[in-house]
């Protein structure tokens, strides 16, 4: 079975100051895809990455990083010089690698970020 | 360009009513799914479409859920016979094909259910 664990329930900051959420996981599959989505207090789930397992590169979009450790079943999100804009709740998720259900997650509780000018 | 709507956007009912929920997805996005987001369960899966069949329902959480989808577009959830514990953000979802080198999932607004 599929179990996303995001210890975390909330984390607070101050802006410029960075964040690390972590995320970690548990599936049985070789292959899976992992995912994180925001989600402001608006309700709308934001989608922000989709990483291939077989993939251990890490990624950098702008003020954001994800660090993927597969011998810890681990795939952390960093944000760097938090904003204001940033307080939301953040999911990390997983799916098996297969065409008919990948888009079947498995989500984590969530990760409340509060960002404080 | 448009993302996925869902309508209506909250919806109280009372006890015992059955409720009908809308998703529109993106034009042209073949595979449709169903979430529901609450305060004990987190976000959960529901069922999903591929064109107008689901392979997959296992997420859905008794016998008095169903969905359908028509001409490979719309998709409706239905819930009879409502309890309290529906309560609960229905989010739906929508990607462009099933495999994952096309789009990751968008999701809607979601409906908020609040049953009295």
């Amino acid at each position: 079975a599929q179990k996303v664990t995001q210890a975390q329930t909330e984390i607070s900051v101050v802006e410029k100051e960075d964040v690390t959420l972590d995320c970690v996981y548990e599936t049985r599959d070789t292959t899976y895809y992992l995912f994180w989505y925001k989600q402001p207090p608006s309700g709308e789930l934001v989608f922000l990455i989709r990483r291939n397992s077989f993939d251990e590169q890490n990624e950098i979009s702008g003020r954001y990083s994800w660090n993927f450790q597969k011998s810890t079943s681990s795939f952390n999100f960093t944000i760097t010089a938090s904003q204001v804009v940033d307080s939301a709740v953040y999911f990390c998720a997983l799916s098996e690698a297969r065409d008919d259900s990948w888009g079947k997650l498995q989500f984590g509780a969530g990760t409340q970020v509060v960002v404080t000018p | 360009g448009a993302g996925v709507s869902q309508s209506p956007s909250n919806k109280v009912t009372e006890k015992g009513k059955d409720v009908e929920l809308r998703c529109d997805p993106i034009s042209g996005h073949t595979a449709l799914y169903w979430y529901r987001q609450s305060l004990g369960q987190g976000l959960e899966f529901l069922i999903y479409f591929q064109g107008n069949s689901a392979p997959d329902k296992s997420g859905l959480p008794s016998d008095r859920f169903s969905a359908e989808r028509t001409g490979g577009s719309v998709s409706t959830l239905t819930i009879q016979r409502t309890q309290q514990e529906d309560s609960a953000v229905y989010l739906c979802a929508s990607s462009s094909t099933q495999g994952f080198m096309n789009s990751p999932l968008h999701f809607g607004n979601g409906t908020r259910l609040t049953v009295t």
